[in-house]
């Protein structure tokens, strides 16, 4: 069963707006933790921004910043002021504190036009 | 800056042949891991490894195993590559269970099989 789910496959958004990606989440766990991250075209992946499970306050980090709703198993990342360089694949990833595993998301690609 | 080390760059092989690739972390993380990213950029966890334990997905073939000199280190191996392998193999690490701290990745191996 697929533990991170991101049903957006492709966004396309013109520079300096502002975009939001969704993701949601399965778990039994009471504590887990929550990632995204950014793989450019070069194919490296990149840690972006974490939301801890029993924190209220959603995580920000430069441009980026998330969108926690616990009661609905959803972290939706925002960008802000989007940028060209922005463009890229971006991962969900969740870790459950009771285990090694961290699951991934299948993606979204990201195009930011000018 | 690259924690994860990871080599060959690109491999080119025939089928049948075995391969292995290595992994090196210098961040003194407890945990490795390898991950496959085909064609449609999935990331598919193959193996989670620590000295205590090591994981298996059980959707990977036995033709794939990983090695261990010390937490270090994981290489992996395939013994006799099959088309379908053609893929980008990423290594990663991380802290220990019950950690919050995000994976770590490599630039990746990307495997060719003709």
């Amino acid at each position: 069963a697929q533990k991170v789910t991101q049903t957006q496959t492709s966004i396309s958004v013109v520079e300096k707006t502002t975009v939001t990606m969704d993701c949601v989440y399965e778990t039994r766990d009471s504590s887990y933790f929550l990632f995204w991250y950014k793989q450019t075209a070069s194919g490296e992946i990149v840690f972006l921004i974490r939301q801890d499970s029993y924190k209220k306050e959603n995580a920000t980090v430069g441009h980026y910043s998330l969108n926690f709703q616990k009661p609905k198993s959803s972290i939706g990342l925002i960008i802000t002021a989007t940028q060209i360089e922005d463009s890229a694949v971006y991962f969900c990833a969740m870790r459950e504190r009771s285990n090694n595993r961290i699951f991934f998301g299948d993606g979204t690609q990201l195009v930011v036009k000018p | 800056e690259t924690a994860v080390f990871q080599t060959p760059n690109y491999h080119v092989t025939q089928v049948g042949n075995e391969v292995s690739f290595n992994c090196k972390q210098t961040l003194g993380h407890d945990t490795m891991y390898w991950y496959k990213q085909d064609s449609k950029k999935l990331l598919k966890i193959m193996f989670s490894y620590n000295n205590k334990q090591l994981i298996v997905n059980e959707t990977v073939p036995r033709r794939f195993s990983p090695q261990s000199s010390d937490k270090a280190h994981l290489n992996l191996r395939i013994k006799s590559v099959e088309p379908e392998d053609s893929a980008v193999y990423l290594c990663a690490s991380s802290t220990p269970e019950g950690a919050n701290t995000e994976v770590f990745f490599g630039k990746g191996t990307r495997l060719t099989v003709v």
